[in-house]
């Protein structure tokens, strides 16, 4: 079955620090791969995606992932976490050919951020 | 600008009774979708729509029902059949097909007392 782990259910980091979220796939073929974010009580919003080509994808908030076919791992970093950082972060893969209506999420990263 | 809307933000039923809850678009999207979001849980595909009077069910349709009578609205009603309706419920768009990239609305606290 198609599914998508996230190891780590809260971390906490120092404002400044660095941050690496892990994400895991299980996909039969390399899925169209996404991270989320969410403030409390709030929607989710785009951070990245992958879709093909380059390997290391920049999306907003100064966030970065790196896919690696040979892990199924799609993990999100970030060189410096400011405190506005602290929220849910939920990695999500989607079928890349064919009938591809799903999107699978994993069960979140909750982000602390100590000052 | 565009976007998805929920209305209304927080939603109180006594148990037992149905309630609908509101999801509209303005980004000319065909598909929608609607998830329940639990603590801990991630979230859970309720029901979606690739395109207007077509939807399917998803991982969770039980004691739920839906309509998609114009391209831009996608209601969700929670029945009383619903056995644990108190959630967060989140709805999405996307273009059909595609890449599948999921925009989402701002999401619904519904408390059954």
């Amino acid at each position: 079955a198609q599914s998508v782990t996230q190891p780590d259910i809260h971390i906490t980091v120092s404002e400044g620090a660095s941050l690496e979220l892990r994400c895991n796939y299980s996909y039969g073929a390399t899925p169209y791969l996404f991270w989320y974010v969410q403030s409390p009580g709030q929607g989710l919003q785009l951070l990245l995606k992958y879709f093909s080509g380059d390997t290391l994808v920049q999306g907003i908030k100064g966030f970065e992932a790196e896919f690696k076919r040979s892990q199924s791992s799609f993990n999100l970093r970030k060189p410096s976490v400011h405190w506005s950082d602290a929220a849910e972060y939920f990695c999500a893969a989607s079928n890349s050919g064919g009938s591809n209506y799903k999107l699978t999420f994993g069960k979140g990263t909750l982000l602390t951020v100590n000052p | 600008d565009g976007g998805i809307t929920q209305s209304p933000k927080y939603l109180f039923r006594k148990e037992g009774q149905n309630v609908t809850l509101s999801c509209e678009q303005n980004l000319n999207h065909d598909a929608m979708y609607w998830y329940r979001q639990d603590p801990g849980q991630g979230l859970r595909l309720i029901y979606y729509s690739q395109i207007v009077n077509d939807f399917q069910k998803g991982d969770i349709a039980e004691g739920y029902s839906v309509s998609r009578e114009k391209k831009e609205s996608f209601p969700l009603t929670v029945t009383s059949a619903q056995k644990n309706p108190t959630a967060f419920y989140l709805c999405a768009s996307s273009t059909r097909g595609g890449t599948n990239e999921q925009f989402f609305g701002p999401g619904t606290r519904l408390t059954v007392l």
